[in-house]
Parts: C-alpha cells; sequence; structure tokens
C-alpha cells in the first residue's frame, strides 16, 4: 500500500465550477501537508501548506485538512482554464527530511 | 532571479553508459534533493542532502549516486544506467529542509530515455 492516496484522474470541469482534489494517507505521523501545482513541461510549485488538522485559505483556493480520518482535500473555487494542470499533494513529518508525494491529479477546466 | 537550474534538459543514452545530470541553485539553500517522476508513481525522492557532505537516501536510490562537495551544487550520477531509469528527473531546494512553510524550488526537469 502507498503511504500516499492520489487519483491520477483525469478531471474535467467547466469554467467556474468548484473543483474537489482529494488525497488520502496511511502514516499517521504526517504533520505537514502541502500542495503544488504542475503544469506542462515544468516543475512542481508549492501552491499551499498546512500544518496538522484545520482549513486554510488563499484566494480561490481552499485546502483542508482532517487528521482523524487521514485525509486532505484542496477545493478551487471558479475554476479557470488558467488552472488547468496537475495537482500534486505532499505530506512530511514532524523533523523529517522526506517528503512524500501524491500520484498528482490531472485537471482540465474548460473554457 | 532565485532558480535552480538542471543540465540537459533532455538526454537519450544507451545501457551501461555513465551520465551526470548537474543541478544548481543560486538561493544559498541548505537543502538539496533529487526526485523521479514516473506517471501514476508522481514524484519519488531518490536522495537528499541537508548540506555540504552530508547526503542519504530517499525512497528509490538504488542505481543512482549523488554528491554535495559544494552548497550550490548537486549532480546526480547513473553510473551504468538501464532502462527502467527513464523517466523524468527534477531537483529540488529548500532553505533548511525542515520547516513545513518553507517554499521548495524544484528545477525545470531533465527527461532521460535509456534505450
Amino acid at each position: 500500500q502507498k503511504e500516499v492516496e492520489q487519483d491520477p484522474g483525469p478531471l474535467s470541469v467547466p469554467e467556474g465550477a468548484i473543483v474537489s482534489l482529494n488525497c488520502t494517507y496511511s502514516n499517521s505521523a504526517f504533520q505537514y501537508f502541502m500542495w503544488y501545482r504542475q503544469y506542462s513541461r515544468k516543475g512542481p510549485e508549492l501552491l499551499m501548506y498546512t500544518y496538522s488538522s484545520g482549513n486554510k485559505e488563499d484566494g480561490r483556493f481552499t485546502a483542508q485538512v482532517d487528521k482523524s480520518s487521514k485525509y486532505i482535500s484542496l477545493f478551487i473555487r471558479d475554476s479557470q482554464p488558467s488552472d488547468s494542470a496537475t495537482y500534486l499533494c505532499a505530506m512530511r513529518t514532524t523533523g523529517g527530511f522526506k517528503t512524500i508525494f501524491g500520484a498528482g491529479t490531472r485537471l482540465f477546466v474548460k473554457a | 532571479e532565485a532558480q535552480v537550474t538542471q543540465n540537459p534538459r533532455y538526454l537519450i543514452t544507451v545501457t551501461g553508459k555513465k551520465l551526470t545530470v548537474t543541478c544548481s541553485q543560486n538561493m544559498n539553500h541548505e537543502y538539496m534533493s533529487w526526485y523521479r517522476q514516473d506517471p501514476g508513481l508522481g514524484l519519488r525522492q531518490i536522495y537528499y542532502s541537508m548540506n555540504v557532505e552530508v547526503t542519504d537516501k530517499g525512497d528509490v536510490p538504488e542505481g543512482y549516486k549523488v554528491s554535495r562537495k559544494e552548497k550550490r551544487n548537486f549532480p546526480l550520477i547513473l553510473e551504468s544506467p538501464s532502462p527502467n531509469q527513464t523517466s523524468l528527473y527534477f531537483c529540488a531546494s529548500n532553505p533548511s529542509g525542515t520547516g513545513y512553510q518553507e517554499t521548495q524550488y524544484f528545477g525545470p526537469g531533465t527527461r532521460l530515455l535509456v534505450l
């Protein structure tokens, strides 16, 4: 079993839709949770990060962590064609140097 | 401009021919790492380095070597490449590696094909 599971998609939505991206994990020691966005032929770039449980909002993006269910989510409101990319979840333990990534979900937002 | 550079960006080679992929960062970061990205498997860490002369294995180190003789450079060495090392490789750096709020900067990637 992988430590981090993420549906690879692809996920196709119309412009303006609310997008929900999710990951589940098995290691209860993970404390730091991150979402990266990767455009085609580019390296990943950090989108959002959270520590432990709770929500974090940044513009149209909201990250949620539910440690009791070992489940994290990224919501994108009012999705735009420019949001079309692969979204990778990532997580790390306290003091840990290794970051574990999900497989990435490919998102297409149609105009 | 803060950046991580990798060279070459594309490489086709044959089984057994030693190769090196270079990585350099201009941000004075202590922590650097190498990942490979394969369809359906996401990013998997190969090796990481917490500082000069300090390296450790990631999740998929077999068949790879690294060195960190200078803070800015972290080359990835494939002594005897095999077809299962065909992949997209990314180098990344963070200020220290332990702060969750640190931005991890990724290079543009190196696409390697081993025949």
